[in-house]
């Protein structure tokens, strides 16, 4: 069965610092890896996505991300965090080969203090 | 830009009765989903459905669980007799192919 693990319920970082939000993997063959956001009373929104390819994968709102095969991890990271990143984070991964259901992680609470 | 939208927002039901719970996917999408996440857990993956079928689902979905595509908009989740361990909030998502699902507001289902 496949697992995400986010191993941080909480981050808190200075603004204009760097932020990274921790998520590793357990899913057998080549994962689909993505990262959600979540502010308050808001569904889901889709930040960026691993598929294949560079390692680095960049999305929304100056997010990126790295696969890292051999750890197993997928980081979200950003090089300057803003108060308004402030919100829950989610790491989700499916299997592909057909089955595009979504794995969570339970989420990282960010907090970005100006 | 196009949403996926739920109705209600919140739904207060009593123990034992059905409820139904409404999405209404992006237009050209073809892969509808059902997630639930229990206050402070997981988002939990119940149910996929593709070509007017259900593709993959989770012990969870169980047979007070059911889904349906009605017409050519909506979405349905309904569950047949609620118990009080299905309070939670109710997440639709819907996908084109492109891998990366677009979830709605969400459904918080209280059940008293």
């Amino acid at each position: 069965a496949q697992s995400v693990a986010q191993p941080e319920d909480q981050v808190n970082v200075a603004e204009g610092n760097p932020l990274t939000v921790k998520c590793t993997y357990s899913v057998s063959g080549n994962p689909y890896l993505f990262w959600y956001v979540q502010y308050p009373n808001r569904g889901l929104q889709f930040l960026l996505k691993y598929i294949t390819g560079d390692n680095l994968v960049k999305g929304s709102y100056g997010f990126e991300a790295e696969f890292n095969k051999s750890q197993t991890s997928f980081h979200l990271k950003k090089p300057s965090a803003l108060v308004s990143d402030s919100a829950l984070y989610f790491c989700a991964a499916s299997s592909g080969a057909g089955s595009y259901q979504l794995t969570f992680g339970k989420g990282t609470k960010l907090s970005v203090i100006p | 830009e196009p949403e996926v939208t739920q109705t209600p927002s919140h739904q207060v039901t009593q123990m034992g009765q059905e409820v139904i719970l409404r999405c209404v996917p992006i237009s050209n999408h073809l892969y509808f989903y059902w997630y639930r996440q229990i206050l402070g857990q997981k988002v939990e993956f119940l149910v996929s459905f593709y070509n007017n079928e259900i593709s993959e689902k989770s012990e969870i979905f169980d047979d007070q669980f059911s889904v349906e595509r009605p017409d050519g908009s909506n979405f349905t989740l309904k569950i047949r007799s609620t118990k009080l361990e299905d309070s939670a909030m109710y997440f639709c998502a819907s996908l084109l192919g492109a891998y990366e699902q677009y979830f709605g507001p969400g459904t918080r289902l209280t059940v008293t």
